[in-house]
């Protein structure tokens, strides 16, 4: 099951400079999308979100933007800090009357913000 | 904050025993979901239930597991017969309407040998 991708199994960058990292899916139903931030031996923290009728949303230093006709949505934290160095995740959920709003997630992006 | 608990945080059992994973999640919650991690692999749905009853299952969901609501406020993963490839972290997640973020718990490892 690869309906959500994340491509970049790992990112590193300075502190201070930008983050980005990326997903991709493949399934057009996806109408709700989310990115969670996981450290080892816990469970995956919410981020943020995006409904696929916006294009972009921004909370603080994190914005995640939409692009629904090439389906991939990316987050960007500016300015990356060390404390951020973690297991990102892309989730997608269909939220439609009688579906279940479970997330599918994609691998995931191990990123690593250096001092 | 309000948060998903989780208990034990580590299991290890031999193959072919019964696990019991307990979680409860956030009181005003009515969306409930189980996950698992296979190390160095995605978090993959397992199951989710709403309304005392289970709304939909993976294929990794078979006859060997089971979900149950008891009281109220826990909310359980029984796995009847232990496999090695259960091995995994299990998590629990709620959310309070259909369309909010869902909230996670801090996993149950489990280890069977």
């Amino acid at each position: 099951d690869q309906q959500v991708k994340q491509n970049s199994p790992s990112l590193s960058v300075q502190e201070g400079r930008i983050s980005i990292l990326n997903c991709d899916y493949t399934n057009s139903m996806f109408d709700y999308f989310l990115w969670y931030k996981k450290y080892p031996a816990e469970g995956p923290t919410f981020l943020i979100s995006i409904s696929s009728i916006k294009d972009k949303n921004e909370d603080g230093r994190f914005t995640v933007f939409l692009n629904k006709s090439a389906k991939h949505l990316s987050l960007h934290i500016v300015p990356s800090q060390p404390g951020d160095s973690a297991v990102y995740f892309c989730a997608a959920s269909v939220l439609v009357s009688g579906n279940t709003g479970k997330l599918i997630f994609g691998q995931g992006t191990t990123l690593q913000v250096k001092p | 904050e309000p948060e998903v608990t989780q208990t034990p945080s580590h299991q290890v059992t031999q193959m072919g025993q019964e696990v019991i994973l307990r979680c409860v999640p956030i009181s005003n919650h009515l969306y409930f979901y189980w996950y698992r991690q296979i190390l160095g692999q995605k978090v993959e749905f397992l199951v989710s239930f709403y309304n005392n009853e289970i709304s939909e299952k993976s294929e990794i969901f078979d006859d060997q597991f089971s979900v149950e609501r008891p009281d109220g406020s826990n909310f359980t993963l029984k796995i009847r017969s232990t496999k090695l490839e259960d091995s995994a972290m299990y998590f629990c997640a709620s959310k309070g309407d259909f369309s909010g973020e869902l909230f996670f718990g801090e996993g149950s490892r489990l280890t069977v040998l």
